[in-house]
């Protein structure tokens, strides 16, 4: 079936400290993987992708790791403060035009 | 461009009713997309249209949901009757034709059914 993992539904981490989240998808035939960011009240917004070609892909403080033979991909982000506070959502693709997201990760940038 | 727009932002009504969503896409965008989100379920995809036709509704709970786009830039999603299970935020997002590109989401419309 389309399933998208997401782990952990919940993380904490002081400002300036590094945050991970982890998400494993069901299709190998998957290739496209985002990451959309949503503050609270506001619609999801895309904040970085890949695609199944690269391995890593960097912006500033942001970046996604992907492991096709595992099936799993990553999110990172550095030196975090205190606008990070949102929940995180992963994506795949499905057929190619679907679009599957996880359940979502509840970040919590503590001052 | 405003975005996707989505009508109405909040909708409360009462257990029975009938309920109509409203979305106008972005202008040349040719796929639009119906997401429920709930605390419980996270983001679901429910219908998606290509060109102004239906390609996958199997994430339509049930017979009560229907979704239409009779042309480009207009697409409805209606609950009859409505139940407050369905109690969510609702949104719709579009983008160009070409697959496995950005997804824009409108503001989402939160529905309270009593």
């Amino acid at each position: 079936g389309e399933n998208v993992e997401q782990h952990p539904s919940t993380l904490s981490v002081q400002e300036g400290d590094s945050a991970v989240i982890k998400c494993t998808y069901s299709d190998s035939a998957s290739n496209y993987f985002p990451w959309y960011k949503q503050e609270l009240g506001k619609r999801p917004q895309l904040i970085i992708d890949i695609r199944s070609n690269v391995g890593e892909k960097k912006d500033q403080r942001i970046a996604v790791t992907l492991n096709k033979t595992a099936k799993h991909f990553s999110l990172h982000i550095t030196e975090t403060q205190p606008e990070d506070s949102a929940v995180y959502f992963c994506a795949a693709n499905f057929g190619n035009e679907k679009l599957t997201f996880g359940t979502g990760t509840r970040l919590t940038i503590i001052p | 461009d405003a975005g996707v727009i989505q009508s109405p932002r909040h909708e409360v009504t009462e257990m029975g009713q009938e309920v109509t969503l409203r979305c106008k896409p972005i202008s040349g965008h040719n796929s639009l997309f119906w997401y429920r989100q709930t605390m419980m379920r996270g983001l679901e995809l429910l219908i998606y249209f290509n060109n102004n036709v239906p390609i996958d509704d199997s994430g339509m709970p049930e017979d009560r949901f229907s979704a239409k786009m009779p042309n480009a830039s207009f697409s409805t999603l209606k609950i009859q009757p409505s139940e407050p299970r369905d109690s969510a935020v609702y949104f719709c997002a579009s983008r160009p034709g070409r697959p496995n590109e950005k997804l824009f989401f409108g503001s989402g419309t939160q529905l309270s059914v009593l």
